[in-house]
């Protein structure tokens, strides 16, 4: 069965140093997410990529995050310089696009970072 | 601000008992409904999607919807311990944009 990748599943860094996220969606799902879990609250989006272009990343902290999907494939989420609250879990999802009314989004197993 | 609300939980039923867990969204143009089911310490895996009007069921699942009273619900039927997790309810519009509840942690007791 076709999964979505991340990696990678746990980090742990100290403030003020850069972070990495890594994402390769479903094979063939042209349309790829970012959203940031903290504990006790549902995923919120940060960042939408339809191929290689950014369709929404309106909830980007953008002075510290970044992402990018250059070649419309896999895509990395960048975090420099990391703070304290922005420990969470990292959770990227792909979506087949094209599909008609089927706007289904399928979840990787997330990137838990924690910032010490 | 569109939101979604889940009743802030949690919930605990007897194993093999009907767990119903609710959900309203503020936003009336909203499309597509689902609910996902997290295991603690795990990514959101997605169980029930609905477009229209009416109940869809799936095995033991059921999905509700009510989009005058903006309203979307699951229904779990013959619960089991393995369908202890938290339950998130999220909503989209035409932006395609997923917007989560905060979800309801569900507990089934043997």
């Amino acid at each position: 069965e076709a999964e979505v990748a991340q990696s990678p599943r746990y980090k742990i860094t100290e403030k003020s140093q850069a972070v990495a996220f890594w994402c390769d969606p479903i094979s063939g799902h042209a349309t790829l997410y970012w959203y940031r879990q903290i504990l006790g609250q549902g995923p919120e989006l940060l960042v939408q990529f339809q191929d290689e272009s950014v369709v929404d990343d309106s909830q980007l902290p953008k002075d510290r995050f970044s992402a990018e999907r250059l070649k419309g494939v896999d895509s990395t989420l960048k975090i420099q310089p990391a703070e304290l609250g922005d420990s969470a879990m990292y959770l990227c999802a792909s979506r087949h696009y094209p599909s008609g009314a089927n706007y289904e989004q399928y979840f990787g197993p997330g990137t838990r970072l924690t910032v010490t | 601000q569109k939101e979604v609300e889940q009743n802030s939980g949690p919930l605990s039923v007897p194993e093999g008992a009907i767990a119903s867990l609710n959900c309203t969204y503020s936003d009336r143009v909203s499309q597509s409904f689902f609910w996902y089911r997290q295991y603690s310490g795990k990514s959101p895996e997605l169980i029930m999607s609905i477009y229209s009007n009416g109940d869809k069921e799936d095995g033991r699942f059921t999905a509700q919807l009510n989009k005058a009273s903006q309203y979307v619900s699951l229904l779990i039927r013959d619960s089991q311990p393995s369908d202890s997790a938290t339950y998130l309810c999220a909503v989209s519009g035409g932006s395609e944009k997923l917007v989560f509840g905060k979800g309801m942690k569900l507990t089934v007791n043997p």
